[in-house]
């Protein structure tokens, strides 16, 4: 069966300092990776998404990039945090191929800029 | 735009009662739907999901949703809640023929009272 890790679970960071977080996929291959932020009260919104290695669409403009240096390994990260980067971060993943479109989530990281 | 609606932001309810959390989407040729339940501070697990097929759609723990092509609507439903159904609820949507992405909308939060 296929499994999601993200890590940290939390993260307490400065204002300035650099970030990196982590999401790895098991049991599947080539799938379509998502990295999503949700503000305190608010809803999912999509950060990032991958179909392929070295492939990486950005929805929203921000100080934040990803990549995709394996096929089943997504990283977020930033040079220089700010204190609007707080939220909830949420990677997912989803079939590359088939009809069947949901996206299946991590556990999420929580990350505080102080 | 595409576009997903939730319009309760919350929904208190008593334990036993029924409950319906609401869901519009802007309208399209081909859509595919999704429910979401979101526990406090994990990711989100998938409830249900509309592809194709019966507009009545049965998921996990007892939650069903209907799929209304004339209305753009796809309501989700439980007859009798219980304590443990309080979380936050996201409905999703995804278009085709760009069906990579999911367009969540901004969650209703049931909260569920002895």
């Amino acid at each position: 069966s296929q499994t999601i890790h993200q890590w940290p679970a939390t993260l307490v960071q400065p204002v300035g300092s650099p970030l990196s977080l982590e999401c790895t996929v098991e049991g599947t291959s080539n799938p379509n990776l998502y990295w999503y932020r949700q503000a305190a009260g608010r809803g999912l919104q999509l950060l990032f998404y991958s179909v392929g290695i070295g492939q990486i669409s950005s929805e929203v403009p921000q100080n934040l990039s990803a990549s995709r240096p394996q096929d089943r390994q997504f990283i977020l990260s930033s040079k220089k945090l700010l204190l609007s980067d707080s939220g909830f971060y949420l990677c997912a993943w989803s079939p590359g191929t088939g009809a069947t479109y949901e996206q299946y989530f991590g556990p999420g990281t929580r990350l505080t800029v102080t | 735009a595409q576009s997903v609606t939730q319009l309760d932001s919350q929904v208190p309810v008593f334990e036993e009662a029924p409950v319906e959390l609401r869901c519009n989407y802007s309208s399209s040729v081909s859509v595919y739907l999704f429910w979401y339940v979101q526990y406090p501070n994990q990711g989100l697990q998938l409830l249900l999901k509309y592809l194709s097929g019966s507009t009545l759609v049965k998921g996990i723990n007892g939650f069903e949703a209907e799929f209304n092509k004339s209305q753009t609507s796809f309501h989700l439903r439980k007859p009798s809640v219980h304590i443990s159904d309080t979380a936050e609820y996201f409905c999703a949507v995804t278009w085709g023929p760009n069906t990579d992405k999911l367009i969540f909308g901004t969650g209703t939060r049931l909260q569920v009272f002895p």
